[in-house]
């Protein structure tokens, strides 16, 4: 069945990086945007990033630009976040979803991971 | 960056009760709103996506409605089941904003 699972969280110190994984099976993945999403502890749900089918195409929120890369493999079904320079204000989960397109130009994410727990703390 | 102001913040609700969520954005998106249900521990799940299109297999009691600023998600009548938080988020320009989340708890 179409599934994405992520893998790679963990506790990391301020400063430190983080690279994420996400393993994308069910559907023919260089087809997809696919994009990864965080919810820090207790609170919504914030957009961090997404990568076009050929990974042409990429686009950061102010909060990680410089700091992550999003990156794919699409020969291995994989999509990627290497994660520099974090801050504490990073500690979330991580999901990464397929975004999918309806229409002309109308987008949303119709499968989830279940996500990867990442804790920045000293 | 466009903002999304949901209201109310949390809601209790009984079962069978009808019940309305409102988004707000700070500019106009025309229909390019998506609507998500989350549940605690687990990830979110579209419902409504184009403002008032039913995702597939979300039960017809979910609906959508609204264009330009404002968007309603409306449960028609409560199941156990919908007891969750749901978040609005527009898709018209990066960054794809959400909304701050409506915590839906059982009265």
């Amino acid at each position: 069945q179409v599934q994405l699972v992520e893998s790679g969280g963990g506790l990391v110190k301020p400063g430190g990086s983080l690279r994420l994984s996400c393993a994308a099976s069910g559907f023919t993945f260089s087809d997809y945007y696919v994009t990864w999403i965080r919810q820090a502890p207790g609170k919504g749900l914030e957009w961090v990033s997404y990568i076009s089918g050929s990974g042409m195409n990429i686009y950061y929120a102010d909060s990680v630009r410089g700091r992550f890369t999003i990156s794919r493999d699409n020969a291995k079904n994989s999509l990627y976040l290497q994660m520099n320079s974090l801050r504490a204000e990073d500690t979330a989960v991580y999901y990464c979803a397929r975004v999918f397109r309806s229409g002309i130009d109308y987008y949303y994410m119709d499968v989830w991971g279940k996500g990867t727990t990442v804790t920045v703390s000293s | 960056d466009i903002q999304m102001t949901q209201s109310p913040s949390s809601l209790s609700a009984s079962v069978g009760d009808r019940v309305t969520i409102t988004c707000r954005a700070s500019q106009s998106i025309s229909s390019y709103l998506n609507w998500y249900q989350q549940k605690p521990g687990k990830a979110p799940k579209v419902l409504i996506y184009a403002a008032s299109s039913l995702q597939s297999g979300v039960p017809s009691r979910f609906s959508g409605s609204g264009s330009g600023t404002d968007f309603t998600l409306t449960l028609s009548s409560l199941q156990p089941e919908d007891f969750a938080t749901y978040y609005c988020q527009q898709s018209i320009t990066t960054p794809y904003t959400f909304g701050q989340g409506t915590k839906l708890e059982i009265k």
